[in-house]
């Protein structure tokens, strides 16, 4: 079945970039998500990717796409301590008919002040 | 910004016990999802809902689940007789269409004893 592998845990300080990476087995996967989930609270979207895009930038947030290797990326220029938290990569593959999200692990983000 | 709602945050049942959690999804949304997270786990898919039947069911969901929309506005997960391993967190999501992006709302820990 699809798999999804991600770190478990990265430290950055303040002002520094933080990368994300994000490994992924099905190769029809058509959408990836990123979600963000902040201590006690729920799931936050925070960005997605068409499989057939490269990149996909929003304010703070880059996403980098490589299909060939499978391999997603979260890129958070500027990092601030509020972006402590654990960050979550997912994917669908909605053109088995199917709309279930396989999900990472996640990766927990420290920002350190 | 409208949102998905859960109740209540936090349930704890005894071994053997009916627990129904309810979720109220974003009001244009059609489709609507429960996913589940085991402490330290990876979010699971536990079931889709879409024009008042099941779409997609994980293997995880047995004939200990079902899911209802009772009204316009709710979408309940009962879990006919609890077990310890019930025990974990358990989201609520929905979305407009299939292929679209599923909100998620906070969520409800369940503690099984």
């Amino acid at each position: 079945g699809e798999d999804v592998e991600q770190s478990l845990f990265l430290s950055v300080r303040e002002g520094d970039s933080s990368v994300i990476n994000c490994t992924y087995t099905d190769s029809s996967s058509t959408y990836l998500y990123w979600y963000k989930q902040e201590p006690g609270a729920g799931l936050q979207l925070l960005t997605y990717i068409f499989s057939n895009m490269d990149m996909k930038q929003d304010q703070r947030l880059t996403v980098l796409l490589n299909k060939k290797d499978k391999h997603l990326s979260l890129r958070i220029a500027d990092t601030q301590t509020g972006d402590s938290a654990i960050y979550f990569c997912a994917e669908i593959d909605s053109g088995a008919g199917s709309y279930q999200l396989t999900f990472g692990k996640g990766t927990k983000l420290s920002v350190i002040p | 910004e409208p949102e998905v709602t859960q109740t209540p945050s936090h349930q704890v049942t005894q071994m053997g016990q009916e627990v129904i959690l309810r979720c109220v999804p974003i009001s244009n949304h059609l489709y609507f999802y429960w996913y589940r997270q085991i402490l330290g786990q990876k979010v699971e898919f536990l079931v889709s809902f879409y024009n008042n039947e099941i779409s997609e069911k994980s293997e995880i969901f047995d004939d200990q689940f079902s899911v209802e929309r009772p009204d316009g506005s709710n979408f309940t997960l009962k879990i006919r007789s609890t077990k310890l391993e019930d025990s974990a967190m358990y989201f609520c999501a929905s979305s407009r269409e299939g292929t679209d992006t599923q909100y998620f709302g906070p969520g409800t820990r369940l503690t099984v004893l």
